[in-house]
C-alpha cells in the first residue's frame, strides 16, 4: 500500500491550454474525491466518485472541468482552456465504505500554475 | 456565514505548552469531524477523527466535540517545534453529502523554542 498517488506533482501551462491530472487511490478504497486548494485557504470540494460513478459535483466545477474514473480505479481531472484563476493545488483523496467512517487520505497534490 | 470557521492565527506557543485550536460549524446534521495537519507546500495529513460528543485522546492530541454548541477543538500537549504547521478542521455532513469534507481555512500554529 503506497498511499494515494498523484501525477504530475507540478504543472506549468499557458492560459488557454488543456491539462490533465491523474490520481491513483489506495487500492482497496472505492471512494475518490477531488479538492482544490488556493493559498491561505482550506481545500474545497470539487467532485466525488464511488467506484466508477461520479455522484456529486460542486458548482465550483465549471464546464471546463471534467473528471472520470474508468473501471473504478484511477481517476483523471481535465481542465480545458485554462485560466489564471485555475492556478491552485489540486488534491485527490480516497476512502473506503467500511468501519473507518469515511476517513479520507490525501495524495501529495498537483500544483498547477497558469501563466 | 462560512460553513466551517477557524481562527486563521497565527497562534504562537512556547515549546512544551498546550496549543488549543478551535473550530465551529454551521450544519447541525454534521456527523463526522476531522483534524488535519498541513505543512507548508505539503498535502493534509489526518491527525484525529471524532464522531461523538466528548473527548478523544491519541498521544499528545485530544479532540473535543460538542454538537449542541457546534464546536470542535484540538488540544496539543507538550507542543514541539515540529508541530508548527497549519491545522485544518474538516466536517462531513453525512447522508447525501457522500462523505465530502468541508474545510475551515486553517489555523497557523507556530511553536517557538
Amino acid at each position: 500500500d503506497t498511499g494515494v498517488s498523484q501525477d504530475p506533482r507540478h504543472k506549468i501551462t499557458k492560459r488557454g491550454q488543456n491539462v490533465t491530472f491523474r490520481c491513483d487511490p489506495i487500492s482497496e478504497h472505492n471512494r475518490l474525491y477531488w479538492y482544490r486548494q488556493t493559498l491561505g485557504q482550506g481545500p474545497e470540494f470539487l467532485t466525488y466518485f464511488q467506484n466508477e460513478a461520479q455522484l456529486e459535483k460542486s458548482r465550483l466545477l465549471s464546464d471546463r472541468f471534467s473528471a472520470e474514473r474508468p473501471k473504478g480505479s484511477f481517476s483523471t481531472l481535465e481542465i480545458q482552456r485554462t485560466e489564471q484563476g485555475d492556478s491552485a493545488m489540486y488534491l485527490c483523496a480516497s476512502s473506503s465504505d467500511g468501519a473507518t467512517k469515511n476517513i479520507q487520505y490525501f495524495g501529495a497534490g498537483t500544483r498547477l500554475s497558469v501563466l | 456565514q462560512k460553513e466551517v470557521e477557524q481562527n486563521s492565527g497565527p497562534l504562537s506557543v512556547p515549546e512544551g505548552a498546550i496549543a488549543s485550536l478551535n473550530c465551529t460549524y454551521s450544519d447541525r446534521v454534521s456527523q463526522s469531524f476531522f483534524w488535519y495537519r498541513q505543512y507548508s507546500g505539503k498535502s493534509p495529513e489526518l491527525i484525529m477523527s471524532i464522531y461523538s460528543n466528548g473527548d478523544k485522546e491519541d498521544g499528545r492530541f485530544t479532540a473535543q466535540l460538542n454538537k449542541a454548541s457546534q464546536y470542535v477543538s484540538l488540544l496539543i500537549r507538550d507542543s514541539q517545534p515540529s508541530d508548527s504547521a497549519t491545522y485544518l478542521c474538516a466536517v462531513n455532513a453525512g447522508g447525501t453529502s457522500y462523505g465530502k469534507l468541508t474545510f475551515g481555512q486553517g489555523t497557523i500554529l507556530t511553536v517557538h523554542p
